[in-house]
């Protein structure tokens, strides 16, 4: 079956502006996790979604990021007035639900790159 | 927080060897941990899960442990091969929240 999908692929954009991430998890999957990883790191936690609801967004650096699953689908990562230090990869994950049984799936990611 | 440590941060080997990746963690207090693999401009691949009740699990070549009250799983590659080659990440699910905690990863190759 189909696997978690992101667009787009690779992002680049100028100091600024806003950039808008996309994440279509696996069908039936009720759980969705935002990550960001930086070269030679591990993925870091930015924000979860249990349907459409926005259950921690602990992880988000400031309030220029947000994110969305209005119909507890796809998800939407926004950053507004992009900065360099934003250039990483951003990793989506879904899985069946929460809790201590389920593996998060990893889509490919988006390379963003803020010139 | 939850810290999670990989060590060696590299190796190389040559094919045919076996080999153990680390994994360390400071929080016992975990619901499961999983080993991915990591290749060049992909995705992450889940190798294994290691739920907190279980000691061990094996997937063909790949064996992961799980000592859970020392904090310690390793990764156990038998015969490895070139295509072996990767970066393997270790990540703990936390009891506390719901994300993933990440070590730095071991970047492995197999030379032929």
């Amino acid at each position: 079956g189909a696997g978690v999908s992101q667009s787009p692929r690779y992002k680049v954009t100028k100091r600024g502006q806003d950039v808008a991430l996309r994440c279509d998890p696996i069908s039936g999957h009720v759980s969705l996790y935002w990550y960001r990883q930086a070269l030679g790191q591990g993925p870091e936690f930015l924000t979860y979604f249990n349907y459409e609801a926005q259950q921690d967004k602990s992880g988000l650096p400031n309030d220029r990021f947000s994110a969305e699953r209005p119909e507890g689908s796809i998800s939407t990562l926004t950053i507004q007035r992009t900065e360099q230090r934003d250039s990483a990869m951003y990793r989506c994950a879904s899985s069946r639900a929460s809790g201590d049984s389920y593996e998060q799936y990893f889509g490919p990611g988006t390379r963003l790159t803020v010139t | 927080k939850q810290e999670v440590t990989q060590i060696p941060a590299a190796l190389s080997v040559p094919e045919g060897e076996n080999l153990v990746l680390n994994c360390s963690f400071t929080d016992s207090a975990i619901y499961n941990l999983q080993w991915f693999r990591q290749d060049p401009g992909k995705g992450l691949t889940s190798l294994l899960l290691i739920q907190s009740s279980q000691r061990e699990q094996t997937s063909g070549r790949l064996n992961a442990s799980l000592d859970k009250s020392s904090g310690r799983s390793t990764l156990y590659i038998a015969a490895s091969q070139p295509g072996d080659s990767a970066t393997y990440l270790c990540a703990v699910h936390s009891n506390s929240g719901y994300a993933l905690n990440f070590g730095k990863g071991t970047s492995l190759l197999v030379t032929p």
